[in-house]
């Protein structure tokens, strides 16, 4: 199946700090990502989507100036957690969308990104 | 609204056993159906999918049938190895909105030797 990598893998952070984590498609072109987040034994948590050349499109209760998404080009979006905050530190994932013609379409996650922040 | 029900876990199992994880959907339109599995520490990866009814998807042993009659899409497995143990989530994207995929609350499955 498809490849979609995410770094950092991991990443420690002082309150206050801002942090960014890329989530790319390695070998397909993705007009739209997605960012969930996921809290410890539960499902996730969709919070955005990137759309490729447009604003990304938020869900409800998820804070756009705090959650900044960029989707610069067909293979690549960022999320950057600005100002972070302890209650901040989670488990994010992405996610990207293969349009595969006549079988429809597939989406392929990223290994994830553990955000803790002390 | 679309929607997913999955089977409460977690589930134990021995080597060998059978198993099925139970998902039914609630959808407009003709939704495509899929099993994604997570391994601790890990993202998601795609187990198998469906996207029309009685499509029977399958992989690695694991296999689900597309019933648009009871709206379920259940997992099974005839003999599981505990290499399966992981976090299994049925999933659904909508027809009627765009791209978005509509999670199960996850199935926690450990297999004993």
């Amino acid at each position: 199946g498809a490849v979609v990598s995410q770094h950092p893998s991991r990443v420690i952070c002082k309150s206050g700090t801002s942090v960014k984590i890329e989530c790319r498609s390695l070998d397909f072109q993705a007009t739209t990502m997605f960012w969930y987040r996921q809290f410890p034994k539960q499902s996730l948590m969709l919070m955005a989507t990137s759309n490729e050349g447009s604003k990304a499109t938020y869900e409800q209760g998820v804070e756009k100036d705090k959650f900044l998404i960029n989707h610069a080009s067909l293979t690549l979006s960022t999320l950057t957690v600005t100002s972070a905050h302890p209650e901040d530190s989670s488990f994010y994932i992405c996610s990207a969308r293969e349009l595969q013609g006549g079988t429809g379409e597939t989406q392929y996650f990223g290994p994830g990104t553990r955000l803790l922040v002390l | 609204g679309d929607s997913v029900t999955q089977m409460e876990g977690p589930v134990t199992l021995s080597e060998e056993a059978f198993l099925t994880i139970n998902c039914t959907y609630t959808a407009t339109g003709y939704p495509s159906l899929f099993w994604y599995v997570q391994y601790p520490g890990e993202g998601l990866q795609l187990l198998l999918k469906a996207t029309k009814a009685d499509d029977k998807g399958s992989n690695k042993g694991f296999e689900a049938t597309y019933r648009k009659e009871t709206t379920s899409f259940h997992l099974e497995k005839g003999s599981v190895q505990v290499s399966d143990s992981a976090v299994y989530f049925c999933a659904l994207l909508g027809g009627s909105t765009l791209g978005r995929l509509y999670f199960g609350r996850g199935t926690q499955l450990t297999v004993w030797p």
